[in-house]
């Protein structure tokens, strides 16, 4: 099935440490996208990607890094400077230019102890 | 992209048709209108977009007003599995110097009763 896929489900991790969340999509789509949400909260951008091996910042991207060297792949590593990491992750993909619509993963809900 | 505002809830009777309204009054002329919705815990999934006409599919009807400064999406006959929150936002494609990002306001809350 066609689709995007983010793993794990529930993550949790130690105060100090970083840690890397997986974004994977079978759609052939140029642009992913991962968001941030806290509770009761909308969405929040951290970091985009249009094309492979180009990424810009969003909104909160400070404590966030991420990579794209493959078009199906955009992870996100949540690193020991974000002050508040604990929150819920949502990764997205869509046709870069074209007014369509995007496809969200599941989440990853990531706990900082 | 342009700033929208919704109801933070609203309530309707299983069976009968749910109106969410938005508002975009500063919308711009290449800004389309989209809608998702996210049930608890779970990622938004897209429910319907437009850009000057009114639109229609298999989930729901999307009203954009003439002048496209607000527009509404009707559920027509609510169940209770269409319990969620509805994010309504206007944002122009990808490409020609725009991002394609998607900015998410609160949403409106929409609880389907028995």
């Amino acid at each position: 099935d066609g689709g995007i896929t983010q793993s794990p489900k529930y993550l949790f991790r130690k105060e100090g440490q970083n840690v890397t969340l997986s974004c994977e999509q079978n759609l052939n789509h140029d642009a992913m996208y991962w968001y941030r949400q806290d509770p009761g909260q909308g969405l929040r951008l951290i970091y985009y990607s249009q094309i492979v091996n180009d990424f810009q910042k969003g909104d909160i991207a400070e404590g966030y890094s991420v990579s794209r060297e493959k078009k199906e792949s955009f992870p996100l590593t949540v690193t020991s400077a974000q002050k508040n990491p604990t929150a819920f992750y949502l990764c997205a993909s869509s046709i870069w230019g074209l007014n369509t619509e995007a496809f969200f993963g599941q989440g990853t809900r990531l706990t900082v102890v | 992209d342009a700033k929208t505002t919704q109801p933070p809830s609203m309530d309707c009777a299983e069976g009968r048709a749910a109106n969410l309204p938005c508002n975009h009054s500063t919308i711009s002329g290449n800004e389309y209108v989209y809608w998702y919705r996210q049930i608890h815990s779970q990622g938004p999934q897209y429910i319907i977009h437009g850009l000057k006409n009114n639109e229609t599919n298999e989930m729901a009807s999307l009203i954009i007003t003439e002048d496209r400064k607000s527009s509404t999406l009707i559920l027509p006959h609510a169940t209770l599995r269409d319990t969620a929150v509805y994010y309504c936002i206007a944002s122009p494609p990808g490409g020609s110097g725009n991002t394609g990002k998607l900015i998410f306001g609160q949403g409106t809350t929409l609880q389907v009763k028995p």
